[in-house]
């Protein structure tokens, strides 16, 4: 089993929906989340960056963390064409320095 | 501008060749990483460098080795290129091993195919 599992898509959205992105991971240790974003033909980016469960919100981005279900969401309100990336999530453990586990990506399209 | 270089872009080898992708970054950070992506498989560490001087196998380091010629380059070697290595090879650094808020910076990639 992967340590961190995504939802696969591709996912196609039209113009201003609420985007929902999802991630399950099985490692108990990990307390540290990120969302990446990347665009085609290029190197990912980080987007947000969440510590153990709660909640982050910048902008239209919000990130949420569910460790009792081992839960990673990432929500994109207003959702735009330029929003159009595959989006990564990882965690990371506490212990092992900033070693990330990525999962494998969710490819999305925002259409105008 | 500042970030994570990484040369060549693009590169097809026959299998058997060797060669090295290099990677650099001029933001003063300690700590670099080579990734490869493949569909379906998402990125995989390969191997990472913690600081200058050091480093460590990742998740996938067969067919692979490394040098961290000083604190800015890190370097990637196939030295018996196979068709399993055709993929997207990254390089990223951050500012430091310990936990950081700024996660890891990204070069825009090798594309790299075996035949």
């Amino acid at each position: 089993q992967k340590e961190v599992e995504q939802d696969h898509g591709p996912l196609s959205v039209p113009e201003g929906a609420i985007v929902s992105l999802n991630c399950t991971y099985s490692n108990s240790a990990f307390q540290y989340f990120m969302w990446y974003r990347q665009y085609s033909r290029k190197g990912p980016e980080l987007l947000m960056y969440t510590y153990s469960s709660g909640n982050k919100e910048d902008g239209r981005f919000t990130a949420q963390v569910d460790k009792s279900s081992k839960y990673i969401s990432l929500f994109i309100r207003d959702s735009q064409p330029s929003d159009s990336a595959t989006y990564l999530c990882a965690g990371r453990e506490e212990t092992s320095g900033s070693r990330l586990t990525f999962g494998e990506g969710t490819q999305l399209t925002v259409n105008p | 501008n500042a970030g994570v270089t990484q040369t060549p872009k693009f590169q097809v080898l026959k299998t058997g060749q060797s060669m090295t992708l290099q990677c650099a970054q001029d933001m003063n950070h300690n700590s670099m990483y080579w990734y490869r992506q493949d569909p379906g498989m998402g990125l995989r560490l390969i191997y990472y460098s913690a600081s200058e001087g050091t480093t460590d196998k990742g998740e996938v380091p067969n067919g692979y080795n490394v040098s961290r010629l000083n604190k800015r380059e890190f370097s990637l070697r196939l030295e018996s290129a196979a068709p399993s290595q055709t993929s997207v090879y990254f390089c990223a650094s951050s500012p430091s091993w310990v936990v950081s808020t700024y996660g890891y910076t990204f070069g825009s990639g090798t594309r790299l195919t075996v035949v």
